[in-house]
């Protein structure tokens, strides 16, 4: 079975704070990819990354970086000097070898100015 | 560029109540997929579609069935509403199932 926990509920950061948002997962597939969306107040759900379970290669994208580590099943997202516009809630998510598509219970980010 | 489109945007249903919410996106993606969103509870996968003509169930299925019989429309029906099904409902198309999901704007739906 796939499983994807994100233990943080709820962060609340000053802005320009740096701050990490912790995903860990399960699965028994050994192709696997990995995603985080972002929703923010408005609703809608937008794609930031995606990883593929041969490349654990680390990110970074202006502000946001990405640490993958398959030895501890964890797909972490940081976000350097935080801004207000990056208040919403982020969806860490993982699809196996069937495509069901599994997400975290998402973590609330509330970053205060 | 439509994109995914999800109608309706808003819906009250009475217990017992059938209905349809549609989905339809235009960027002839194979994979499409509808969650519900619970508060606390993320985004769960109720059925998914890997092309015209297949579906499977997701995490949490019953009480909604699925068809997908062109590439470009993947309605779920709910055949006899309940409360439990309050809910906001997202549809979401990719090129595969390994690509980034692309997701409609959701659908709120209340069952009193």
């Amino acid at each position: 079975a796939q499983k994807v926990t994100q233990a943080q509920t709820e962060i609340s950061v000053v802005e320009k704070e740096d701050v990490t948002l912790d995903c860990v997962y399960e699965t028994r597939d050994t192709t696997y990819y990995l995603f985080w969306y972002k929703q923010p107040p408005s609703g809608e759900l937008v794609f930031l990354i995606r990883r593929n379970s041969f490349d654990e290669q680390n990110e970074i994208s202006g502000r946001y970086s990405w640490n993958f580590q398959k030895s501890t099943s964890s797909f972490n997202f940081t976000i350097t000097a935080s801004q207000v516009v990056d208040s919403a809630v982020y969806f860490c998510a993982l699809s196996g070898r069937s495509y069901k598509y599994i997400f975290g219970t998402g973590t609330r980010l509330k970053v205060l100015a | 560029n439509a994109g995914v489109t999800q109608t309706p945007k808003f819906q009250v249903l009475k217990t017992g109540q059938s209905m349809t919410l549609q989905c339809a996106q235009d960027m002839n993606h194979e994979y499409m997929s509808w969650y519900r969103q619970d508060p606390g509870m993320g985004l769960r996968l109720i059925h998914y579609s890997v092309g015209a003509g297949i579906t499977d169930q997701g995490e949490v299925p019953n009480g909604y069935n699925v068809s997908r019989s062109t590439t470009e429309d993947f309605p779920l029906r709910l055949l006899s509403a309940a409360p439990s099904q309050t809910s906001v409902y997202f549809c979401a198309s990719s090129s595969q199932g390994w690509q980034p999901q692309h997701f409609g704007d959701g659908t709120r739906l209340s069952i009193l």
